[in-house]
């Protein structure tokens, strides 16, 4: 099993600043990687797939980078509404085992 | 509009089973492969299993597997994810989830859109 790694578990940063999102994978994953947001009380919500690659209707205040077993998500000029827990998943496996990073909570400083 | 929509809060008691179901409206279930995904009470993601859309191949998390069985009902556009011989550690809410692109019979991508979550009880 491919273990996702999430760094760290909570993340303190004000509104308008940036903040940097670590998810690191057992074995490499080439960019088979997702990015999702999740509010209290409601579904995932995709952010990002192929490591760096913004889903339909998402700021670009997000990005994403890395490949193989490291990668990141920086979302910039934080807004009240980002403060919430963001999970990296990889897809890599076939056939599919997905798994997922335990979770990153973005909370105010 | 691409949408799944799930069935109702359930609880279970610990030995019964479950069956959750995920009706698909905008897109053909036999296109696109579906993940299950459950999140016990304050915790993380959970990947549980998924179906190919195409041949209605399987795979299961190790963790649950021969206690779960995902199938679809072509007729009326539904998945259903069956979870036997429930235990305490079983309550959760369960997603499904479609794989997002469709490449044929062989693929499996991120996961988009996502359903809106059934809460799994189990209590004695």
């Amino acid at each position: 099993e491919i273990v996702m790694t999430q760094s760290p578990a909570t993340l303190s940063v004000s509104p308008g600043e940036g903040a940097t999102l670590s998810c690191r994978a057992s074995q490499s994953i080439g960019i088979n990687l997702a990015w999702y947001q999740q509010k209290p009380g409601q579904a995932p919500r995709l952010l990002m797939y192929a490591a760096s690659t913004r889903a339909t209707g998402i700021p670009d205040r997000f990005s994403g980078s890395g490949s193989g077993t490291e990668f990141t998500l920086t979302i910039s000029s934080l807004k009240p509404e980002d403060f919430v827990v963001y999970y990296c998943q990889q897809y890599n496996n076939w056939p599919p085992e997905d798994t997922f990073g335990q979770g990153t909570k973005l909370e105010f400083k | 509009q691409i949408q799944l929509v799930q069935s109702g809060t359930e609880v279970k008691k610990p030995g019964a089973s479950v069956k959750v179901s995920c009706k698909a409206s905008g897109y053909s279930l036999n296109r696109y492969g579906i993940s299950w995904v459950r999140q016990a009470p304050g915790q993380g993601l959970e990947w549980v299993g998924w179906i190919s859309g195409y041949n209605r191949n399987t795979n299961y998390a190790q963790k649950v597997k021969g206690r779960v069985t995902i199938t679809i009902e072509v007729s009326t556009n539904t998945a259903y994810m069956e979870l036997r011989s429930l235990k305490f550690e079983d309550t959760a809410v369960y997603f499904c989830a479609r794989d997002a692109r469709s490449y044929g019979s062989g693929s499996h991508t991120w996961l988009d859109p996502w359903g809106q979550g059934t809460l799994v009880t189990v209590s004695s």
